[in-house]
């Protein structure tokens, strides 16, 4: 299986800061990676797919970027929304695998 | 637009099965996989596996070969999932996900999530 790393595992930021979360993959995903947002109680919600794609919907201060197998996930500008865990998943074979999670804490 | 709507909780005892549904809404149901999703307490989201709803079609996770069944029911655009030979370990949410286009791929639509509990 390939095992998909996170970091960090929480991270606590202000209003307005930029904010990088990383996922690292065991192997080569090519860009087969999307990122999802939870929120307490709910259900994930997909925000970029292909590594960098912005799903529908999604405000553009999210953006994601890849080089060789580690991928970042970016909020360019921390709004109060953005409180949640983030999870990457890759989707490049079965079983499909996902990250830990990465807890946004607003200060 | 895109729903998914799931059954409601349920409590099960160890050794008993529980099946869980989804139904979906707003797409073309056959055109498009459905993967189930859990989530234990505190843990990271775990992939069970899928079914292609238009020709049933199915793969599984290796970890839950042999205790898990996806089915569906292309009439009543619904999925199901039925986990057997419960055991404490499998109290967890449950999620089923549509398929964003080619399997495998990106999960665009989740259902609100059924929490399973097992426990004598």
């Amino acid at each position: 299986d390939i095992q998909m790393t996170q970091s960090p595992s929480t991270l606590s930021a202000s209003v307005g800061d930029r904010v990088t979360i990383t996922c690292r993959a065991s192997q080569s995903i090519s860009r087969w990676l999307a990122w999802y947002q939870q929120k307490p109680g709910k259900a994930p919600k997909l925000l970029i797919y292909e590594a960098s794609r912005l799903e529908g919907g999604v405000p553009p201060r999210f953006s994601g970027s890849a080089s060789g197998t580690e991928f970042t996930l970016t909020i360019s500008s921390l709004q109060p929304d953005d409180s949640a865990t983030y999870y990457c998943q890759e989707y490049v074979t079965y079983p499909l695998t996902f990250g830990g999670g990465t807890k946004v804490e607003i200060k | 637009q895109v729903q998914l709507v799931q059954s409601g909780a349920e409590v099960k005892k160890p050794g008993a099965s529980v099946k869980v549904s989804c139904k979906a809404s707003g797409y073309t149901f056959s055109t498009y996989a459905m993967h189930w999703v859990r989530q234990a307490p505190g843990q990271r989201l775990e992939w069970m596996g899928w079914i292609n709803a238009g020709d049933g079609n199915t793969k599984y996770s290796e970890k839950f070969q042999g205790r898990v069944t996806i089915t569906r029911d292309t009439s009543a655009t619904t999925v199901y999932m039925e986990l057997s030979s419960l055991r404490s370990e499998d109290t967890a949410v449950y999620y089923c996900a549509k398929d964003g286009g080619y399997v495998p791929s990106r999960l665009d639509y989740w259902g609100q999530g059924t929490l399973v509990t097992v426990s004598s």
